[in-house]
């Protein structure tokens, strides 16, 4: 199982709706991330996690809250969102914490209304 | 703070045309470069650079780091209307830092 696996392909929420993204990888990857791409922009980096610990939060609002239960799976809590919050949002995997070729999942397309 | 830049921002050729497009890099204790071609969706991944000079190659693309200039450069050869896509580069840090430049659109018309 060479990819990255992203649950929903598309989200429409509201304000006050809580969800939450998934992601999922199978090789062993030990580091782990989530960026955010709005369009026409480079993918910007919201949080790394590496051996399950997240290691940067890149001055994320804490309306989105990560979570990494294991090593193969990475979460993305949503809360109280805005719509300026609506992107592409991707998660992506790497062999180890840095260094390595980052592998991208297909992304979630989020739509805050 | 790190900077990615690359150009030209956007590139239409015609199909069988050579292309190549630019990343100059100012990173703090710079790693190693990436490449990636995005079209609709997710980046997909296509080279990783840590050593200057030598080339690395795939079918018709290449790309070759220069540590001295920090640059490196991606050539496409006998471009395809199926190599239309954004290019990014990126590059690591020893922070564990990732930094995309803006990307080069990059359209091939039959």
């Amino acid at each position: 199982d060479t990819e990255v696996t992203q649950t929903p392909k598309h989200l429409v929420m509201g304000m006050t709706n809580k969800k939450s993204l998934k992601c999922e990888q199978h090789m062993g990857h030990r580091a782990m991330y989530w960026y955010k791409q709005k369009a026409k922009k480079p993918p910007e980096l919201m949080f790394v996690y590496s051996y399950e610990k997240l290691s940067i939060n890149e001055s994320v609002p804490s309306r989105f809250s990560p979570e990494c239960p294991n090593s193969s799976l990475l979460n993305l809590h949503l809360h109280a969102l805005q719509p300026e919050d609506s992107a592409l949002y991707l998660c992506a995997s790497s062999l180890r914490d840095n260094y390595n070729e980052q592998f991208f999942g297909p992304g979630t397309r989020l739509t805050v209304l | 703070e790190d900077k990615v830049v690359q150009s030209p921002l956007s590139l239409v050729v015609h199909e069988g045309d050579t292309v190549t497009l630019n990343c100059s890099y100012e990173v703090t204790n710079f790693r190693s470069l990436l490449w990636y071609k995005q079209e609709k969706k997710a980046p997909t991944f296509l080279f990783m650079l840590t050593s200057s000079g030598i080339e690395k190659k795939s079918g018709r693309l290449s790309s070759i780091l220069d540590k001295k200039e920090l640059f490196s450069i991606l050539n496409i050869t006998a471009t395809q209307t199926g190599d239309s896509a954004v290019y990014l580069c990126a590059a690591w840090n020893a922070g564990n830092m990732l930094t995309f430049g803006g990307g080069t659109r990059l359209m091939v018309k039959p």
